[in-house]
């Protein structure tokens, strides 16, 4: 079945740091794939999406490329700052049966002054 | 714009007793409704999902149920809550059957079963 992957947490940075969490995905069609963050004590908030492959989605100075080859859609981000430190949720979503997402584990970043 | 309610924001229950959790979602129509739940230190797991009135699909047999008896409202539902039973319930919709438009979540409900 499909499945999300994500690197296991939490991730310790410093301010400024580079930050690249890691996603990689199982499925047999051509999924669209999503970065959810979830702030502490809140629900879930959009961050970015790419619909196919070699689209890059990008906000808020994160980014993530869509790579078919690698089945894999990594969150980066060149300077993270203290207010980034939250739960980061990887996802894939097909069309039918509901359109539901499918999400990995999620990955704390814990970011440190 | 289209907004999504979800309540109450916590909750505290003893084992045995019922359970009902509330959504809706305003400024859209025939959205595509979905329950997730968060188990502490652990991801997201679909609960339920409901793409009209009455067609409700479950993912993972359990002691919960789900119903939608208004286009806009999904209601999780629980005859006796378990310990197990305790979370963090995040309700969501999205467009239908759109492949990459994104859930929009509530700010969900931590239950805690005592």
């Amino acid at each position: 079945g499909d499945s999300v992957t994500q690197m296991e947490g939490p991730v310790t940075l410093s301010e400024e740091a580079f930050l690249t969490i890691n996603c990689t995905y199982t499925a047999t069609g051509y999924p669209s794939l999503f970065w959810y963050v979830q702030y502490p004590g809140e629900g879930l908030q959009l961050l970015l999406k790419a619909t196919k492959a070699d689209d890059k989605g990008s906000n808020k100075g994160f980014e993530a490329t869509y790579r078919k080859e690698t089945t894999s859609f990594h969150l980066e981000k060149g300077s993270v700052q203290v207010s980034d430190s939250a739960v980061y949720f990887c996802a894939l979503r097909y069309k039918g049966g509901g359109n539901k997402l499918t999400f990995g584990t999620g990955t704390q970043l814990k970011v440190e002054l | 714009s289209q907004t999504i309610h979800q309540w109450p924001a916590t909750l505290v229950q003893p084992v045995g007793s019922p359970l009902s959790l509330e959504c809706t979602v305003e400024g859209t129509s025939n959205p595509n409704l979905y329950w997730y739940r968060q188990a502490a230190g652990r991801g997201l797991q679909l609960l339920f999902y409901s793409i009209g009135i009455d067609q409700i699909s479950s993912e993972v047999p359990q002691n919960l149920s789900a119903s939608r008896p208004q286009d806009r409202q999904f209601i999780l539902s629980s005859k006796k809550l378990l310990l197990s039973d305790s979370g963090f319930y995040l309700c969501a919709w999205s467009v239908w059957a759109t492949r990459d438009s994104p859930l929009h979540f509530g700010n969900g409900t931590r239950l805690t079963v005592t």
